[in-house]
């Protein structure tokens, strides 16, 4: 069974980039679609956005000019760079797996805290 | 965007109570809805997909229905474990996916 693991910087100043990374272990990574999730305390959650196995990217209109997802399959893992940090970006972040691009999302990691404060 | 919403934001029960939250989606969907139990620091886990199927391992007491814009999560006899906040999500436009804003249920 597929288990994913992120791990980042948990503080990071304005301005700054933030580089994420979730690690998939228990199954392959070459057949799905990998997602980002945040939730700001007490908010709802916001979908950042998805690679596939196939390189296919999507991401929040919202986030794009600032997003980039990445997929190392030797590594078996995924990467996101978002760059320009504001205190709008702390949240919990979120990893997810989904089987094609219409699917739910039934796999998460446990998140990883990023806080943007200088 | 797809803007999902959710109805009532919060709700308490009693042990053994059928308990109902419903979801709204701004635009047909289908029925690419799925809801999400989330419980405090813990990540969400999928409970229903394609608005009524049960995901593997979820107590059969959970079930969902509608199609195109109304939908229905029930917890048909409420039990401690259940308190919780729990999200719709639609997927139907797979490069906007949208959450619905959280429904806790709590016991009463």
């Amino acid at each position: 069974q597929v288990q994913l693991q992120e791990s980042g910087p948990g503080l990071v100043k304005p301005s700054e980039t933030l580089s994420l990374t979730c690690s998939v272990s228990g199954g392959s990574i070459s057949n799905y679609c990998w997602n980002w999730i945040r939730q700001p305390a007490g908010k709802r959650l916001e979908w950042i956005g998805r690679i596939c196995a196939t390189g296919s990217t999507n991401y929040n209109p919202s986030l794009e000019s600032r997003l980039t997802l990445s997929l190392d399959t030797s590594g078996k893992q995924f990467s996101l760079k978002l760059t320009s940090l504001t205190a709008a970006d702390t949240a919990m972040y979120y990893c997810a797996k989904s089987v094609v691009p219409a699917a739910p999302f039934d796999t998460w990691g446990q998140g990883t805290r990023v806080a943007v404060s200088s | 965007d797809i803007q999902m919403t959710q109805s009532p934001s919060s709700l308490s029960a009693s042990v053994g109570d059928r308990v109902t939250i419903t979801c709204r989606a701004s635009q047909d969907i289908f029925t690419y809805l799925s809801w999400y139990q989330q419980k405090p620091g813990k990540a969400p886990k999928l409970l229903i997909y394609a608005a009524s199927r049960l995901q593997d391992e979820v107590p059969s007491r959970f079930s969902g229905s509608g199609s195109g814009t109304d939908f229905t999560l029930t917890i048909s006899s409420f039990q401690p474990a259940d308190s919780a906040t729990y999200f719709c999500q639609h997927t139907y436009n797979t490069a906007r996916i949208t959450f619905g804003q959280g429904t806790r249920l709590e016991i009463k």
